[in-house]
């Protein structure tokens, strides 16, 4: 069964460097996500993009945090200049079309800043 | 607003104990309603779903009717397994057409042998 997946499955960081989580979802999917979940507390939307573009973004996903699509199978987050609250656990969804509600969720990568 | 609001603390049972989690949400139509669950060390993983008013989502021995009456999505299996223990999020599309979702505070349960 065709899955989403996510690397790094951890990164450590140092506050001010800049990472890449990358994600690649299931393959004939249109609609892709980025959700975050500090530790024990719940998963919050940060992103969704279809067609190239952002379709909707939360007040968390500041100017310091972008995505791409760079290629056919990539869908990345990028956060500039990280911050020690930045610390959480990153899942990235797809979803095939947009009447169809279900989204598909990669294993996540547990980001730590220091 | 549309949220979703879950039972507040963690959950402990023996096996084969009957389980009920709490789901109310708030919205104006009847979106669909999903339990997500999050193995240890995992993520998150689709447990069931229920598209509209009355029906009932089943996977894995758990259940979940959509009442709008009540506007509660519970969750609940009869006979829990040590291999249960997870943490179960409520959750709900909002907002424009794309669909992100909007989760519960999420449930620890913990089944002993």
């Amino acid at each position: 069964e065709p899955e989403v997946t996510q690397t790094p499955s951890h990164q450590v960081t140092q506050m001010g460097q800049e990472v890449i989580l990358r994600c690649v979802p299931i393959s004939n999917h249109l609609y892709f996500y980025w959700y975050r979940q500090i530790l024990g507390q719940k998963v919050e939307f940060l992103v969704s993009f279809y067609n190239n573009e952002i379709s909707e973004k939360s007040e968390i996903f500041d100017d310091q945090f972008s995505v791409e699509r760079p290629d056919g199978s990539n869908f990345t987050l990028k956060i500039r200049s990280t911050k020690l609250e930045d610390s959480a656990m990153y899942f990235c969804a797809s979803k095939v079309w947009v009447s169809q509600e279900t989204q598909y969720f990669g294993p996540g990568t547990r980001l730590l800043v220091l | 607003g549309n949220s979703v609001t879950q039972m507040e603390g963690p959950v402990t049972l023996s096996e084969e104990a009957f389980l009920t989690i709490n789901c109310t949400y708030t919205a104006t139509g009847y979106p669909s309603l999903f339990w997500y669950v999050q193995y240890p060390g995992e993520g998150l993983q689709l447990l069931l779903k229920a598209t509209k008013a009355d029906d009932k989502g089943s996977n894995k021995g758990f259940e979940a009717t959509y009442r709008k009456e009540t506007t509660s999505f519970h969750l609940e299996k009869g006979s829990v397994q040590v291999s249960d223990s997870a943490v179960y999020f409520c959750a709900r599309p909002w907002g424009t057409s794309y669909g992100k979702l909007t989760f519960g505070q999420g449930t620890i349960l913990t089944v002993h042998p």
